[in-house]
């Protein structure tokens, strides 16, 4: 596609409530990161995927959290008995191949935990 | 620890004046340091990095490495700079390329 394409663009749910936010990225990139942005706050790291196979998740802040990218294109990251404090705009961002730093932003998607 | 501190919130000021973003970072080894912007509705956008000695949209950014800083400047701000900055760093001892941000400085271009 033209660029990172995250869906929804808000969503709200409620507390304790299972949410899934999706990551199309640019094509043929290979690299795929999630991260988190609270209000006030700069981009905090979740998770980095190249291919299909997370490479690093310690950014992920509890078991409640959890991505895929099952066929190395797509992602979704899971939220599972969500929690007013996960309320925050959850970036995805994807580069060609692993380069450090230099990636495209999608435009995130705003989740608000009621 | 790793850490990227951004003192101001809110950087005023008028157009022509000189710009200048702080960041400081705190670092064990070889950093790599970039500055993200994001334009009002727009999304995140990568705008330099250190390793590329570059100038983008007259904005450049010096690593000192003695004063752990790599402030953004720029001679002679215009309307249109107007926007949220981010400084990262990239962090991680296995080389992921994930990046460490700070809070963000919103510089507000006045005419």
């Amino acid at each position: 596609g033209a660029g990172v394409s995250q869906t929804p663009s808000n969503k709200v749910t409620e507390k304790g409530k299972y949410v899934e936010l999706r990551c199309d990225p640019i094509s043929g990139h290979t690299a795929l990161y999630w991260y988190r942005q609270s209000l006030g706050q700069g981009p905090e790291f979740l998770i980095y995927f190249q291919g299909t196979g997370a490479a690093d998740d310690s950014g992920l802040p509890n078991d409640r959290f959890f991505a895929v990218r099952p066929e190395g294109s797509v992602s979704t990251l899971k939220i599972q008995r969500t929690e007013r404090g996960d309320s925050a705009v959850y970036l995805c961002a994807s580069s060609p191949r692993f380069e450090v730093g230099g990636y495209t932003f999608g435009s995130g998607t705003r989740l608000t935990v009621v | 620890a790793q850490r990227v501190t951004q003192p101001e919130k809110l950087l005023s000021v008028f157009k022509g004046a000189p710009v200048e973003l702080k960041c400081n970072y705190s670092y064990s080894g070889s950093p790599e340091l970039f500055w993200y912007v994001q334009y009002s509705r727009q999304r995140l956008q990568l705008l330099l990095r250190h390793i590329s000695r570059e100038s983008i949209k007259g904005f450049t950014a010096d690593l000192n490495k003695g004063e752990t800083s790599f402030h953004l400047k720029k001679p002679f701000a215009q309307e249109e700079d107007s926007a949220m900055y981010y400084c990262a760093l990239s962090g991680g001892s296995s080389n992921t390329g994930k990046l460490i941000f700070g809070q963000g400085t919103t510089l507000q271009v006045k005419p």
